[in-house]
């Protein structure tokens, strides 16, 4: 089974630019959750979508933006690009099987794009 | 609200030394789940364990193993005869309602010839 893949894996733009990564699930995971990576703040999460509708999000400004397609493809978007947008995006996705808020779903992690703003 | 918290942000060790990175969490949930993730320079996080609220029992899966503490809200992880190829970011997260994870600051552990 193929893993998670995410494109382009680098990417250079400048402020102001915006920018779209993308992440194609593991065939058969119906979500796919989104964290940036950089070096001040850490690991932290974005967004999730599941069944192409946005089920959670963290705590970023409205630049980030995100959409899930049928095919559960996920995009994220990112609008007037800051210098500390730099950082990697990494990818997620998971069976996310019916449950309760609590339901456990393993999520499996893509090699991520690193995005350099200059 | 959750948070894990990695003190130690960086370690060096020397090959076959025994090297432990400390976790600690804190949330209101009474069921939630603790992971450690290996993030090596490639960027990818692989995952090595989980543990769920409820089971508190010591794993051990070769030369690692985890020492889950729920009265001290403590998830360590401990690399016996540490290797070289063992020098990465090591990171302890929590999962909760949301299916959202919440990940410490990481440690960058260094392992040395």
């Amino acid at each position: 089974k193929a893993g998670v893949t995410q494109t382009p894996r680098y990417l250079i733009k400048t402020r102001g630019q915006q920018v779209t990564l993308s992440c194609s699930p593991i065939s058969g995971h119906r979500s796919v959750s989104w964290y940036q990576q950089t070096p001040g703040q850490g690991l932290q999460f974005l967004f999730e979508y599941f069944s192409e509708t946005q089920r959670n999000k963290g705590n970023f400004p409205g630049r980030f933006s995100g959409r899930q397609f049928s095919n559960s493809r996920s995009e994220m978007n990112v609008s007037t690009l800051e210098l500390g947008d730099s950082a990697l995006y990494l990818c997620a996705s998971s069976p996310s099987l019916a449950g309760g808020p609590s339901t456990y779903n393993e999520q499996f992690f893509g090699p991520g794009t690193r995005l350099t703003v200059l | 609200a959750q948070k894990v918290t990695q003190a130690q942000t960086e370690i060096s060790v020397v090959e076959k030394e025994d090297v432990t990175l400390d976790c600690v969490y804190e949330t209101r949930d009474t069921t939630y789940y603790l992971f450690w993730y290996k993030q090596p320079p490639s960027g990818e996080l692989v995952f090595l364990i989980r543990r769920n609220s409820f089971d508190e029992q010591n794993e051990i899966s070769g030369r690692y193993s985890w020492n889950f503490q729920k009265s001290t809200s403590s998830f360590n992880f401990t690399i016996t005869a540490s290797q070289v190829v063992d020098s990465a970011v090591y990171f302890c997260a929590l999962f909760n309602a949301g299916n959202m994870l919440t990940f410490g600051g990481g440690t960058r552990l260094m392992v040395k010839p």
